[in-house]
């Protein structure tokens, strides 16, 4: 089946520096790709839809300066952590639907999930 | 934009008998309602899902249920087992959950089935 492939897994990282997180669709192309937030024992919060060839759109209260997504390929979407703080530790996760999955399916299938903490 | 409510947060339940969570959502145009089953630790995995022109779906022991007109759907698990034990998460989205929809989630429910 589809796969969303998203690297690193988990990455620890000095407060004031940058984390990169990449999320690939293996075997389909996704023009969409979504970012989602996950504090522990918290409901996944949506950060921000990914447009291949475009700027994203985030949802409300999240900083654009803060989370740069970019999404320059049909496989490929990055979220970059600026200047992270301790606050911005998380599980980030990325998902994307493949195209013409049955529509009674849902399709989406998500990335494996990166534990970003942030010291 | 939408809100989805999801009650109740914890769930214990014997093995054998049924579970029930309940979601609610705002946006009367919202008209595809996944659920998502996350093992600790793992990505979440779709369980089953309903459109807004289908009132009730199964899947041998997983149903979901959908009132449009009261926007809350719910989903059943019967004859449960220790591998139910799981955070579920329901979501809600336009565009029939196509490509381009984001989905709202809640905010989940541990449930554990005691053997």
């Amino acid at each position: 089946g589809a796969v969303v492939s998203q690297h690193p897994s988990w990455v620890i990282c000095k407060s004031g520096t940058s984390v990169k997180i990449e999320c690939r669709s293996l075997d389909f192309q996704a023009t969409t790709m979504f970012w989602y937030r996950q504090f522990p024992k918290q409901s996944l919060m949506l950060m921000a839809t990914s447009n291949e060839g475009s700027k994203a759109t985030y949802e409300q209260g999240v900083e654009k300066d803060k989370f740069l997504i970019n999404h320059a390929s049909l496989t490929l979407s990055t979220l970059t952590v600026t200047s992270a703080h301790p606050e911005d530790s998380s599980f980030y996760i990325c998902s994307a639907r493949p195209p013409g999955t049955r529509k009674s399916i849902g399709g989406y299938t998500f990335g494996s999930g990166t534990r970003l903490t942030v010291v | 934009g939408e809100n989805v409510e999801q009650h109740p947060s914890t769930l214990s339940v014997q093995e054998g008998d049924s579970a029930v969570i309940k979601c609610t959502y705002s946006d009367s145009a919202s008209n595809y309602f996944p659920w998502y089953k996350q093992e600790l630790g793992k990505r979440p995995q779709l369980i089953i899902d309903i459109r807004s022109n289908v009132g009730e779906k199964k899947d041998q022991r997983i149903a979901v249920t959908l009132n449009k007109t009261a926007k809350h759907f719910s989903l059943h698990i019967t004859e449960t087992q220790p591998e139910d034990s799981a955070v579920y998460f329901c979501a809600a989205s336009r565009g029939l959950g196509n490509t381009g929809n984001q989905f709202y989630f809640g905010t989940g429910t541990s449930l554990t089935v005691i053997p």
